[in-house]
């Protein structure tokens, strides 16, 4: 079946120091990957998407990598903030219509 | 502008009862999702609305829930003879159109079934 892994421990890194999360898939071939950000009692707000042509996409302190031979996602926040933790997933359309399968989320915790 | 609203915020009822949750997407986005957030799990996708097209319901974990999405906003979903199993968040998305890909959610509706 269709499934997507993310670390399922959580990430504690030290301001400054560049976070990365890890999305593994299998038995999928997406056109596009997703990464949303969801903080306590709010809904995930979108963060970036990657193309299956595009091997690398930034956007300000983050970078997104997209390996479709690996079936793996990287995500990177550099120079990170303690307002940067959060639990952060990832996301595949299966269909092309929307309908997204995500991961379990990592959760990252940025001490000063 | 405003993003996309839920209500209740909140909501405890006995096993066995029936509950409505509701949506308000994005005004103009037509596209409408519902997911299911159980603790410790990811987003599962349960319904989604397109248009007037009809709903596609592959997500819907039994026929206990529904949904419907009214004049091609708002959205309820429904669930009855609630059980235990069914307390999780209930998220509600809009984007502007399927093929869009970002998607808006709302804060999500806490359900606790005692």
């Amino acid at each position: 079946s269709q499934k997507i892994e993310q670390n399922s421990e959580a990430l504690n890194i030290q301001e400054g120091k560049t976070a990365t999360l890890t999305c593994n898939y299998t038995n999928y071939s997406p056109a596009y990957l997703q990464w949303y950000r969801q903080d306590p009692g709010r809904g995930p707000v979108f963060l970036l998407l990657i193309r299956e042509n595009e091997k690398e996409k930034r956007k300000e302190r983050l970078k997104v990598t997209f390996d479709t031979t690996l079936k793996q996602s990287l995500f990177h926040i550099t120079a990170s903030q303690p307002a940067d933790s959060a639990t952060y997933l990832c996301a595949l359309d299966r269909s092309n219509t929307g309908k997204l399968i995500f991961g379990q989320g990592t959760t990252l915790q940025v001490k000063p | 502008g405003a993003g996309v609203s839920q209500s209740p915020s909140n909501k405890v009822t006995e096993k066995g009862k029936d509950v409505e949750l509701r949506c308000d997407p994005i005004s103009g986005h037509t596209a409408l999702y519902w997911y299911r957030q159980s603790l410790g799990q990811g987003l599962e996708f349960l319904i989604y609305f397109q248009g007037n097209s009809a709903p596609d319901k592959s997500g819907l974990p039994s026929d206990r829930f529904s949904a419907e999405r009214t004049g091609g906003s708002v959205s309820t979903l429904t669930i009855q003879r609630t059980q235990q199993e069914d307390s999780a968040v209930y998220l509600c998305a809009s984007s502007l159109d399927p093929r869009a890909k970002t998607q808006y959610f709302g804060p999500g509706t806490r359900l606790l079934v005692l």
